[in-house]
């Protein structure tokens, strides 16, 4: 079945920098994307979402971008604070589907101090 | 705001041994959502519930079933529990199928001896 992955499992940045996190979907079909934070011991926590008829959203200090033409999906965080070490998660899903979701395997950004 | 609460935080059981997963939200939400996250993956769905009265199987539903007890509630049945369904359980909930985000509650840890 198709599914979304992500192109790096662990990403480390300097507190006070960006970070990007990069995704690839293959259902050329989906049409709405969202962006999960995890924390240890939590469940996932809405970041930020995107609609195909959509190629850049920004919410605070987060940014999403949309290449339909490649199907990829980035996350961009500014200004990269300790609190936001944790593992990102795309998601997508297709109208048609009942909404499931499928997300990818996931991102562990660590904050370095 | 409760937003998505589960019950228990964490179980443990042995081979063969049944057990319901409680989950209630309190946003009023129409769809509703069993997912399980096994150690560096991301989330797959389990079964959901488009409406109430509703329930549909996803990506991974055997050994499980669910009742959608009112508009709140939504639980999630083991009736045989085996060592493979050792997993962390995520519920969700959304407004309904459109394109909006699902909700998460912290989760159930479950450990099947």
């Amino acid at each position: 079945g198709e599914s979304v992955g992500l192109h790096l499992p662990t990403l480390s940045v300097q507190e006070g920098d960006n970070s990007i996190i990069n995704c690839a979907y293959s259902n050329s079909a989906s049409d709405y994307f969202i962006w999960y934070k995890q924390e240890s011991g939590k469940g996932p926590q809405f970041i930020i979402d995107i609609r195909s008829n959509m190629d850049k959203r920004q919410g605070q200090r987060v940014t999403v971008l949309l290449n339909k033409t490649v199907k990829h999906l980035s996350l961009q965080i500014a200004a990269t604070q300790p609190g936001d070490s944790a593992v990102y998660f795309c998601a997508e899903t297709f109208s048609g589907s009942a909404r499931q979701l499928t997300f990818g395997s996931g991102t562990q950004l660590t904050v370095l101090p | 705001n409760a937003g998505v609460t589960q019950t228990p935080k964490f179980q443990v059981l042995k081979t063969g041994q049944s057990m319901t997963l409680q989950c209630a939200q309190d946003m009023n939400h129409n769809s509703m959502y069993w997912y399980r996250q096994d150690p560096g993956m991301g989330l797959r769905l389990i079964y959901y519930s488009a409406s109430e009265g509703t329930t549909d199987k996803g990506e991974v539903p055997n050994g499980y079933n669910v009742s959608r007890l009112n508009k709140r509630e939504f639980s999630l049945r083991l009736e045989s529990a085996a060592p493979s369904q050792t997993s962390v359980y995520f519920c969700a909930s959304s407004r309904d199928g459109s394109n909006q985000p699902q909700h998460f509650g912290d989760g159930t840890r479950l450990s099947i001896l």
